[in-house]
């Protein structure tokens, strides 16, 4: 089955304890995305990548880090979590980074920073 | 700066009622747009899509969308909604390739209730 797969769907953690949250894809999709959702924000983009070590900066990415060693895994790095990053998660993935190619997204991951 | 404005947070509907969600946009070229649907506790499922062509577009769900370019909408309907339509609902446009925000910019999304 196609999908894109988030671990863990929830985290609980302490300020300052690096945490890594895994996305995997099985489409070969060579487009990347990491999302973040708060009420009333709406979908806000973290980082995405076009393709294998290709990564850049999305409209949110203070405190955040990314790499795409592989096509399909694109992992999300919390160095250093801070209590304003508890939010809900999304990976998502597409064909290409092309306008017009649909995103497919994970089921999310629901993280709390303490 | 391409963006897209749902202007209602939150609707609620009888079973069996028509919906219609709204949905604007301002993009500078023929936009692509999409609606995406997020049910409680699960990602963003895609409902529907338009690139060009005929305005009136079907998607899954029973859900249909029309654009109308001299009114930059795209809004989202159905003729009889069910208890199981309850979610939230995010219109996108497809962002310039390579651009700094990626493929897609959302709106900030319409919370739908059904009411038995």
């Amino acid at each position: 089955e196609a999908q894109v797969t988030q671990n863990p769907r929830y985290l609980i953690t302490v300020t300052g304890k690096k945490l890594t949250v895994t996305c995997s894809q099985n489409m070969n999709h060579e487009y990347m995305s990491w999302y973040r959702q708060d009420p009333g924000l709406g979908l806000r983009q973290i980082y995405y990548s076009m393709n294998v070590e290709v990564t850049d900066k999305g409209d949110v990415p203070e405190g955040y880090k990314v790499s795409r060693k592989e096509k399909r895994n694109f992992p999300l790095i919390l160095e250093s979590p801070s209590p304003n990053q508890t939010s809900l998660y999304f990976c998502a993935s597409s064909l290409s980074a092309f306008r017009g190619s649909p995103l497919h997204f994970g089921n999310g991951t629901r993280l709390t920073v303490t | 700066a391409q963006s897209v404005t749902q202007p209602d947070i939150h609707i609620t509907v009888s079973e069996g009622a028509s919906l219609e969600l709204r949905c604007n946009y301002s993009y500078g070229a023929t936009p692509y747009l999409f609606w995406y649907v997020q049910s409680p506790g699960q990602g963003l499922q895609l409902l529907l899509k338009y690139f060009s062509g005929d305005t009136l577009v079907q998607g899954i769900k029973g859900f249909e969308a029309e654009f109308k370019r001299s009114q930059s909408s795209f809004n989202l309907r159905k003729p009889s909604v069910h208890w199981s339509d309850a979610a939230e609902y995010f219109c996108a446009v497809g962002a310039p390739y390579g651009g700094s925000q990626g493929n897609l910019i959302f709106g900030k999304g319409t919370k739908l209730s059904v009411k038995p």
